[in-house]
């Protein structure tokens, strides 16, 4: 039950794309196609923005999308805006009714 | 609209025990699995537990098995963490989400806040 890997922050300028990666072992990220991503301002509860590694629920614009090879989950934020700067967290299903997140990434809009 | 809405945090003693509630409105309560999720202060989340529909079988992350119980009322629509035995690494704020598949959490509460601390 380790945590996934994730950068600790990451950049870019309005209208730029970024990438967030999310690394794990085959027996969460590599294993199973169940991850899923979480956008989060400070104090405020986490919102699902991807599930099943490319899944966008209704609402989420389209400008985020993920994606997955072997042990590393991503999520791409393309045309940044201001409003994406928050904290982003990746989750993966870990086998027995079990989850395991990752430490959280900040993204700032430069 | 779903909501879910955390209740009993507080600040406790170290070896000290606490409940929390979570109230659950919107859906189908007694048809979803249920999960307590944890962020310590300026820290990544956590999972901590989740519970089957009906209550019988609860999961937990190694760190608090055996010191905390997940439990549910499905005829109050009603998620509860039970926590003995309290640690200063139990202090966060404590989420109920609501898991419609494994690994997604599609509605989340607003929290509640739980300090261990003498």
């Amino acid at each position: 039950q380790s945590a996934l890997t994730q950068p600790r922050s990451v950049s870019g300028s309005p209208g730029q794309s970024v990438t967030i990666s999310c690394t794990g072992t085959s027996s969460d990220v590599g294993g199973y196609n169940s991850v899923s991503w979480y956008q989060q301002y400070s104090d405020k509860a986490p919102k699902l923005m991807i599930y099943d590694v490319t899944k966008r629920p209704s609402g989420v614009p389209d400008r985020f999308s993920g994606s997955k090879s072997g042990n590393t989950a991503s999520l791409t934020i393309s045309g940044l805006q201001a409003e994406d700067e928050a904290d982003y967290h990746c989750c993966s299903y870990a086998g027995s009714y079990s989850c395991v997140f990752g430490g959280g990434t900040k993204l700032t809009i430069l | 609209e779903v909501q879910l809405v955390e209740s009993g945090g507080a600040l406790v003693q170290p070896g000290g025990s606490l409940r929390l509630s979570c109230a659950a409105s919107g859906f189908d309560f007694r048809i979803y699995w249920m999960t307590w999720v944890r962020q310590a202060p300026g820290k990544g989340l956590e999972w901590v537990a989740n519970i089957n529909t009906d209550g019988s079988v609860g999961f937990y992350v190694d760190s608090v098995r055996g010191r905390f119980t997940i439990s549910r009322d499905n005829a109050k629509n009603s998620l509860y963490l039970q926590m003995n035995s309290l640690r200063a690494e139990d202090t966060a704020i404590y989420y109920c989400a609501r898991p419609p598949n494994w690994g997604t959490f599609d509605y989340w509460g607003q929290g509640s806040l739980v300090t261990v601390s003498s």
